[in-house]
């Protein structure tokens, strides 16, 4: 079974611009969730979708959206970059560990993105 | 105060100690505990996943719930420097992937 697969999984960008970043799950996995992970605050949980609805949302400016397509693929988009958006960005594809009510999440490689 | 709390160490043990690293919570309604392990650049692998409370071991890994006292734990036997890395606690109250994640630990094994 093929992992989670970001794209692209390094990017440098200037100030003002915008990045779009990509995420295919785990083949039959339909829920997605995005992360920011940064050395001074760790995994911070951006938002989750679900058959291509936004299901939950964490505390980000409205500068961070994102999407989900019939195929399960997500995309996320920052807009107006600024430096401190500067860190890893991890997509979780959300699935079972093992038997009903173990929910879980597998990671992908990351997409680091570095702001200039 | 947060609501899961985890030391960022480095912690640094020589090869083949035993490592012991732990968390605790606030929230009694947490019952799913998971372990995750990052190397550096890359992205967190699923390690232990654990209901409620109790022992689940995994080869050299064994994690520990103790949901009276808020604290879970993992022990990796015989640790190798491959073991090196961060490794992370998250746990959730249900489903809808609402999990909420420690700060990790960082781990250095010295050979």
């Amino acid at each position: 079974k093929a992992g989670v697969t970001q794209t692209p999984r390094y990017l440098i960008k200037t100030r003002g611009q915008q990045v779009t970043l990509s995420c295919s799950p785990i083949s039959g996995h339909r829920s997605v969730s995005w992360y920011q992970q940064t050395p001074g605050q760790g995994l911070q949980f951006l938002f989750e979708y679900f058959s291509e609805t936004q299901r939950n949302k964490g505390n980000f400016p409205g500068r961070f959206s994102g999407r989900q397509f019939s195929n399960s693929r997500s995309e996320m988009n920052v807009s107006t970059l600024e430096l401190g958006d500067s860190a890893l960005y991890l997509c979780a594809s959300n699935g079972v560990a093992g038997g009903p009510g173990t929910d879980t999440q597998y990671f992908g490689p990351g997409t680091r993105l570095t702001v200039l | 105060q947060k609501e899961v709390e985890q030391d960022p160490g480095p912690l640094s043990v020589p090869e083949g100690a035993i490592v012991s690293l732990n968390c605790t919570y606030s929230n009694s309604a947490f019952q799913y505990f998971m372990w995750y392990r990052q190397y550096s650049r890359k992205g967190p692998e699923l390690l232990m996943y654990t209901y409620s409370s109790g022992n689940k071991e995994d080869g050299r890994f064994t994690a520990q719930v103790d949901k009276s006292s808020k604290y879970i734990s993992l022990f990796i036997r015989d640790s190798q420097p491959s073991d090196s890395a961060t490794y992370l606690c998250a746990m959730s109250a249900g489903s809808n992937y609402q999990l909420i994640w420690g700060a990790g630990t960082k781990l250095i094994i010295k050979p």
